[in-house]
């Protein structure tokens, strides 16, 4: 069974330019989640989708973060305009339910200059 | 969601035990404890998790404390692969099932 997938891997961007992530779930799972993590913390959860619904984004910065799941499959996590404490891991998991294991993807490793 | 309190790192010996502990003094009845770690470079991935007797699957066992305020993820025979930051999560079986991280503990394994 394929895993989360995320690209890119990894990302250089100087501050106020504007960057997206796409993230492609394990096939099935209708929950889709998306985290930050900075150096040294643990993950911290930004958006949680069921199916192409929004469950909870009360941690997503939405003045300059947005994300979107259109057909409940892919997703893609956009920011604009990007900042230096944006520099951080995002991560996208998916699991089959909410209440289900949730499944990792790599990451993508975003440097903001 | 309750907090975890988790030692910051850890070191084992290559095929030796690992305790790694985890307290959880204000723990509610209805809270799963669960564990996931994070391999360098890699999202996090699941491990195991309990309610309230102990468990085991083909990764690690979990020991809970009686009174449930503390757990113990065990592993059985440290290889240089499950060198990571263990996390340990309270999930409460009657909320939104999300994950808390806190800081974990990192797990250096010694050849």
């Amino acid at each position: 069974e394929a895993g989360v997938a995320q690209s890119p891997r990894y990302k250089i961007i100087e501050k106020r330019q504007s960057v997206a992530f796409w993230c492609n779930p394990i096939s099935g799972h209708a929950t889709l989640y998306w985290y930050q993590q900075i150096l040294g913390q643990g993950p911290k959860l930004l958006i949680q989708f069921q199916n192409n619904g929004v469950v909870d984004d009360s941690q997503l910065p939405k003045d300059r973060f947005s994300a979107e799941r259109l057909k409940g499959v892919d997703s893609t996590l956009k920011i604009q305009p990007a900042k230096l404490e944006d520099s951080a891991v995002y991560l996208c998991a998916s699991s089959p339910s909410m209440t289900d294991t949730q499944y990792f993807g790599p990451g993508t490793r975003l440097t903001v200059l | 969601d309750a907090k975890t309190t988790q030692p910051n790192s850890m070191e084992s010996n290559e095929e030796e035990p690992v305790h790694l502990p985890c307290n959880h003094s204000t723990i509610s009845g209805t809270d799963y404890i669960h564990w996931y770690r994070q391999l360098p470079s890699q999202g996090p991935e699941y491990v195991i998790h309990g309610l309230t007797s102990n468990v085991n699957n083909r990764m690690a066992s979990l020991a809970i404390a009686e009174d449930r305020k503390s757990s113990t993820l065990i592993l059985h025979r440290a290889t240089l692969r499950d060198a990571a930051v263990y996390y340990c999560i309270l999930l409460s079986g009657a909320g939104s099932y999300q994950l808390t991280f806190g800081k974990g503990t990192k797990l250096s394994v010694i050849p």
